[in-house]
């Protein structure tokens, strides 16, 4: 079956880097779906970070495309996220999740991982 | 960006009650739109995609409606396993894909 399972430091200082990689089993990062990161600040609701595609394709949230950069890697069907500058705002639990083009839903997501932006 | 907007955004009921969610989108979005389920430190779960279709799985106690703006969720016989927070997302046309607010049953 599919999964996925998020992993990285779960601490970032402010002004600092939050990177994140997001391990995949039981499809291929190579098919034809889109894998996506949606985080979660705490109590409150999803919010849509953005997705790649295989070739390396992504689409980004207006809101953090200035400071967000997706990547993936084939040799390990991993795909990860690196978010720039991040403030106490960035403080989320961050999911990736699996998204089929046909119907376009995320059908398969990780359990998430807490990240706080604190010195 | 298409704005999504869930109401109420949290209800109480009881068990063996009939809850419906709205999910209103702030332009016509055809029938793309989803449903999912969270609990409590969990991840959310699809539970209808393209407004109507039941993922595989899922009760069908479950069910959705709507095209257009305006889609609703119905849950038949609320089951204890059902208290959570539900939100639905557009994934019309082009990103970003925009979730609503949740809403969160709880029970009475």
């Amino acid at each position: 079956q599919v999964q996925l399972q998020e992993s990285g430091p779960g601490l970032v200082k402010p002004s600092g880097t939050l990177s994140l990689t997001c391990a995949v089993s039981g499809d291929s990062i190579s098919s034809g779906n889109w894998w996506t990161w949606v985080r979660q600040p705490p109590g409150k609701g999803l919010e849509w970070i953005g997705e790649i595609f295989r070739t390396g394709s992504t689409n980004y949230n207006p809101s953090l495309k200035s400071r967000v950069t997706f990547s993936i890697d084939k040799s390990t069907n991993q795909f990860s996220l690196k978010l720039a500058s991040v403030t106490a705002a960035d403080t989320a639990i961050y999911y990736c999740a699996r998204k089929v083009v046909i119907p376009s839903a995320l059908d398969h997501w990780g359990q998430g991982i807490l990240v706080t932006v604190s010195s | 960006d298409i704005q999504m907007t869930q109401s109420p955004s949290s209800l109480s009921a009881s068990v063996g009650d009939r809850v419906t969610i709205t999910c209103r989108a702030s332009q016509s979005i055809s029938s793309y739109l989803n449903w999912y389920q969270q609990k409590p430190g969990k991840a959310p779960k699809l539970l209808i995609y393209a407004a109507a279709s039941l993922q595989s799985g899922v009760p069908s106690r479950f069910s959705g409606s709507g095209s257009g703006t305006d889609f609703t969720l119905t849950i038949n016989s609320l089951q204890p396993e059902d208290f959570a927070t539900y939100y639905c997302q557009q994934s019309y046309n082009t990103p970003p894909w925009t979730f609503g607010q949740g809403t969160k049953v709880e029970i009475k």
